[in-house]
């Protein structure tokens, strides 16, 4: 089974922190996504990685950055945490195949306070 | 105009009564089509891929009507476990991203 692993479940932050949202997958997906979801808004794709240190950005970049040093992992880094991204975030995988399908890890429910 | 377009809902709808909904794609090169299931506060999960041909998988039925750039779930015999939000998702034909829909909230009652 593919397996899409995010760091925390739940994390609670201070506005200004730092943050870092870690996700793993263990099944050679060339692309992965950071996707954060807010009721009602769907979900909505921050970056894009198609390669190991490629990155293309979505539709709500400001405010976030990414890292892909590994084909594997793909990290979600907050500059400088604010309210407004109080949300889920979900990460996710896929094959460059145009038929297959994406993975999800189970999500990181980010509050900041 | 939203690339996906998905009617929010709720459908409210009987135990056992049959539902559809449809969501709508703006990008006629896309190239692929899913159907993902949502529960509240976990993760979405692929329900069924959708072929040009039209697909089955026991009560499940999706298609895709490409000339009028729709896909379509119908779900028979609807039971209470297939209340979810049920989210439509594109494949871009030129980069391979992911366009999602913002989901359709399905709530079975008894």
């Amino acid at each position: 089974d593919v397996k899409v692993t995010q760091s925390s479940r739940y994390l609670v932050k201070r506005t200004g922190e730092k943050v870092f949202l870690e996700c793993v997958q263990d099944m050679d997906h060339e692309n992965m996504f950071w996707y954060r979801q807010d009721p009602g808004l769907g979900l909505r794709l921050i970056y894009f990685s198609y390669d190991v240190k490629m990155k293309e950005k979505g539709d709500i970049p400001e405010g976030y950055s990414v890292s892909r040093e590994k084909k594997e992992r793909f990290s979600l880094i907050l500059e400088s945490a604010s309210t407004n991204q109080t949300s889920m975030y979900l990460c996710a995988s896929s094959l460059v195949d145009p038929y297959t399908e994406a993975f999800f890890g189970q999500g990181t429910r980010l509050t900041v306070v | 105009r939203k690339e996906v377009e998905q009617d929010p809902g709720p459908f409210n709808v009987p135990e056992g009564a049959t539902v559809a909904f449809n969501c709508t794609y703006s990008n006629s090169a896309s190239q692929s089509f899913f159907w993902y299931r949502q529960d509240c506060r976990k993760e979405p999960k692929l329900l069924m891929s959708v072929y040009s041909s039209g697909n089955e998988d026991g009560r499940f039925t999706a298609q895709l009507n490409r000339a009028s750039q729709y896909i379509s779930l119908l779900i028979r015999d609807s039971k209470l476990s297939d209340s979810a939000t049920y989210l439509c998702v594109v494949k871009a034909a030129s980069n391979y991203q992911l366009i999602w829909g913002a989901g359709t909230k399905l709530i079975i009652k008894p």
